[in-house]
């Protein structure tokens, strides 16, 4: 069976710091990675995705994936409050989502 | 530009009680269609998805069915709720071959009592 696995925190940072949220994966075989944002309340957003092993930025943002080792993190750099949510990291053609970590930024 | 809209957004049902969720989509077309649940802290659990008008795949065997009579439609239902339905419903859409992207609706938040 697919597999997701999150911390579910709470991850506490402090403003501007980095905040780095992990997630490990079960099937050696899927190609495609996605971190979803989730505002309390709110539906998931995708904020990023990653195909190939290594990094890739977008803004504040950088994806991480190591297929060997079976885990895609997400960098937040120069955190703000307004980052402050539940991340959900989701593979697969099929979305598996993991259960999320959820992020404060403290002021 | 591409919206997806879902009613009711919240909803308060009795044990029992029938349920129908509704999912329209606007500015695409052949979408592939998902219904997901969200337990209170929980992640998401993919309960149909379709690909087609007609076609509907269910991930996980319980009390709920879909259907997507409409190309940009999609319905839960269910004939009798149980206190377990409680939950986030969400609704997505992705364009047909670009996997795994996909863009939510508002939400229906149901309390089964």
């Amino acid at each position: 069976q697919k597999e997701v696995e999150q911390n579910s925190g709470p991850l506490s940072v402090p403003e501007g710091a980095i905040a780095s949220l992990n997630c490990t994966y079960s099937d050696r075989g899927s190609q495609s990675f996605f971190w979803y944002r989730q505002y309390s309340g709110k539906s998931p957003e995708l904020i990023m995705f990653i195909y190939s092993n290594g990094d890739k930025e977008d803004g504040r943002f950088t994806a991480q994936l190591n297929k060997a080792s079976q885990y895609v993190s997400l960098l937040i750099r120069d955190s703000q409050p307004s980052d402050s949510a539940t991340y959900l990291c989701a593979w697969g053609n099929m979305l598996t989502f993991g259960g999320g970590t959820r992020l404060m930024v403290k002021p | 530009s591409q919206t997806i809209h879902q009613w009711p957004a919240t909803l308060v049902q009795p044990v029992g009680s029938p349920l129908s969720l509704e999912c329209t989509v606007e500015g695409t077309s052949n979408p592939n269609l998902y219904w997901y649940r969200q337990a209170a802290g929980r992640g998401l659990q993919l309960l149909f998805y379709s690909v087609g008008i007609g076609q509907i795949s269910s991930e996980v065997p319980q009390n709920l069915s879909a259907s997507r009579p409409q190309d940009r439609q999609f319905i839960l239902s269910s004939k009798k709720l149980l206190l377990s339905d409680s939950g986030f419903y969400l609704c997505a859409w992705e364009r047909q071959g670009a996997t795994g992207e996909l863009f939510f609706g508002e939400g229906s938040r149901l309390t089964v009592l």
